[in-house]
């Protein structure tokens, strides 16, 4: 079973760009959350799509957009870049995202983003 | 306002010994909680969960602890090996919602 995949790998952007990244879950996971990890906060959660809408979301500007797709796959925008955007950008995907050990997230190896 | 907070950025334990990796969390409500291991350039992997209503979970090598009125957990590692050496992050959700907040992350070194 092929695990979630995130593309690109590696992104460099200036500053007021924007740029979008892709998630592809594991196959019959119709959850995908979206986090950022940087050296000083950890992992933060950006915001969850399940059946193409958003369930949850977390405390980032509007600046940080997302969406899912019929096939569960999910894009996440960020637009007008700012220095301290430069981040890892992790997609994670779940059965359902409810709670429980037999719907734990899968997470993919996630995008690194440098903003110049 | 952090709502679970991993105080030590870092450990290091000899292989063969108990690593006890702790967390803290602050929302009353978080009544899930879960620990991530990540490697660098991987993403962080499932280990081991724990609901609010059981004080201990156990899987081979791994035991977390809960202490619900300290608003307290704790990963246990017996015996530590050198693959364990990685970022470890405690995490939790809530009845509410079952949005996870993770903490900052542990770095494990395991020491030969």
């Amino acid at each position: 079973k092929a695990g979630v995949t995130q593309t690109p790998r590696y992104l460099i952007k200036t500053r007021g760009q924007q740029v979008t990244l892709s998630c592809s879950p594991i196959s019959g996971h119709r959850s995908v959350s979206w986090y950022q990890q940087t050296p000083g906060q950890g992992l933060q959660f950006l915001f969850e799509y399940f059946s193409e809408t958003q369930r949850n979301k977390g405390n980032f500007p509007g600046r940080f957009s997302g969406r899912q797709f019929s096939n569960s796959r999910s894009e996440m925008n960020v637009s007008t870049l700012e220095l301290g955007d430069s981040a890892l950008y992790l997609c994670a995907s779940s059965r359902t995202g409810r709670k429980g050990s037999y719907n734990e997230q899968f997470f993919g190896p996630g995008t690194r983003l440098t903003v110049l | 306002d952090q709502q679970v907070k991993q105080n030590s950025p870092s450990l290091s334990v000899q292989e063969g010994r108990i690593s006890i990796l702790n967390c803290d969390y602050t929302n009353s409500m978080f009544d899930y909680f879960l620990w991530y291991k990540k490697y660098p350039a991987e993403g962080p992997t499932f280990l081991i969960s724990i609901s609010s209503i059981k004080d201990k979970n156990e899987d081979g090598r791994f035991t977390v602890f809960l202490n619900k009125s300290a608003k307290h957990l704790s990963l246990h590692i017996v015996p530590s090996q050198p693959g364990d050496s990685a970022v470890y992050f405690c995490a939790a959700s809530g009845f509410r919602d079952d949005k996870i907040i993770f903490g900052k992350g542990t770095r494990l070194h395991i020491l030969p």
